[in-house]
């Protein structure tokens, strides 16, 4: 069956630090990929999204991801993380011509001041 | 145009009780769909609607019952409530013609059962 993986469960990090949160999927085909944010106390909000093209995304807040298709991989990445960034962060695929998310188990992450 | 809206945000039941959860999107979406959010486990689909009047199972369904009168409306029912259902329940919305398929989700529904 197909599954997606985020190995990081719960990341501690201090304003200004760099991020990165793994996220792998087992499925062969053509995918299409997703990053949602849950910020405490509120609903899943779409931080980024690939479906086609530059394997690069931009996502708002600064976040991006970079799909790698050989490791079958969609890792999020922001280089200087804020207070603000501090929730649940959710990685998601779509199997071609399919409509069912398959997410992750999700990533808390922590920012301190 | 408030997206997708849920009722209600809690709810506690006791062991057997019934209830409905309410869903509804005003952003005349096709495909509905139901999931619950358990600590550790992420988001699980339990039921889902491409279209007015179908329903089909998803991941995790045993317990609960849908229903979709209308394109804007879909209701998650809990018949006899078990303590294996507390969770946050959220709906989701998506337009099948509008690739990749981005879902739109509600507040959520945290519903304890005791």
């Amino acid at each position: 069956a197909q599954s997606v993986s985020q190995h990081n469960h719960h990341v501690i990090l201090s304003e200004a630090a760099s991020l990165e949160l793994g996220c792998n999927y087992s499925y062969g085909g053509t995918v299409n990929l997703f990053w949602y944010v849950q910020y405490p106390g509120q609903h899943l909000q779409l931080l980024l999204k690939y479906f086609s093209g530059d394997p690069l995304v931009k996502g708002i807040k600064g976040f991006e991801a970079e799909f790698i298709k050989s490791k079958f991989s969609f890792n999020l990445r922001k280089p200087s993380v804020q207070w603000s960034d501090t929730a649940e962060y959710f990685c998601a695929v779509i199997l071609f011509n399919t409509d069912k998310l398959i997410f992750g188990t999700g990533t808390r992450l922590q920012v301190f001041p | 145009n408030a997206g997708v809206t849920q009722t209600p945000k809690f709810q506690v039941l006791k062991t057997g009780q019934s209830m409905t959860l309410q869903c509804a999107q005003d952003m005349n979406h096709n495909s509905m769909y139901w999931y619950r959010q358990d600590p550790g486990m992420g988001l699980r689909l339990i039921y889902y609607s491409a279209s007015e009047g179908t329903t089909d199972k998803g991941e995790v369904p045993n317990g609960y019952n849908v229903s979709r009168l209308n394109k804007r409306e879909f209701s998650l029912r809990l018949e006899s409530a078990a303590p294996s259902q507390t969770s946050v329940y959220f709906c989701a919305s998506s337009e099948p013609r509008d690739y990749p398929y981005e879902q739109y989700f509600g507040p959520g529904t945290r519903l304890t059962v005791t």
